[in-house]
């Protein structure tokens, strides 16, 4: 069964670095997200992308974000100086045309010191 | 601001017993709501999705209600099993790509 992969599983970065997260939405599947948890809380949408471009952003998504569709196949998310608060589980989602059910992947943990 | 709420944030049943989880959503013009289980440090599974116009969703032992008027949704599941154990999120759409979650429904059954 398709399903979505994300990599790193788990990345540790200090205060200051950009970190790149990396999705391989289902390939057929035109609709992309990217979501966040911070540990105990809520599942928080970051950002939706379809047609090589931003459809919707949340207020989380400022200028430190960035996405980008590099090639046919994967979709990632960019943080240019990351701070401790951005410490999080990522979650990449997609969806296919004509259906709203949207697929998510295992998630990035990452770590920010 | 968009609200969603999950009551109980905890629920232990003995096997076998039917539950049912509640969702409820302070904005009612909704475009759809899914229905997600999260294991301990993993991603989401997608359970049920039931758009605005619909008013319940079945998938095996699962059965999804939506009552837009009233603002709630509730996820029905029977005859429970150990491996059912996980935590439920709701979560609602008002435009069909954003979704805002609930803190989730934390279940465990009881072999």
């Amino acid at each position: 069964e398709p399903e979505v992969t994300q990599t790193p599983s788990h990345q540790v970065t200090q205060m200051g670095q950009e970190v790149i997260l990396r999705c391989v939405p289902i390939s057929n599947h035109l609709y992309f997200y990217w979501y966040r948890q911070i540990l105990g809380q809520k599942v928080e949408f970051l950002v939706s992308f379809y047609n090589n471009e931003i459809s919707e952003k949340s207020e989380i998504f400022d200028d430190q974000f960035s996405v980008e569709r590099p090639d046919g196949s994967n979709f990632t998310l960019k943080i240019r100086s990351t701070k401790l608060e951005d410490s999080a589980m990522y979650f990449c989602a997609s969806r296919a045309l004509g259906s709203y059910e949207q697929y998510f992947g295992p998630g990035t943990r990452l770590t920010v010191t | 601001k968009q609200e969603v709420t999950q009551i109980p944030a905890a629920l232990s049943v003995p096997e076998g017993e039917n539950l049912v989880l509640n969702c409820s959503f302070t904005d009612s013009a909704i475009y759809n709501l899914q229905w997600f289980r999260q294991d301990p440090g993993k991603g989401l599974t997608s359970l049920l999705l039931i758009q605005s116009s619909q008013r319940e969703q079945t998938s095996g032992r699962l059965n999804a209600s939506l009552d837009k008027s009233s603002g709630r949704s509730t996820l029905y599941i029977a005859a429970s099993q150990p491996g059912d154990s996980a935590t439920y999120l709701c979560a609602v759409s008002y435009t069909g790509n954003q979704f805002y979650f609930g803190t989730g429904t934390s279940l465990t059954v009881i072999p």
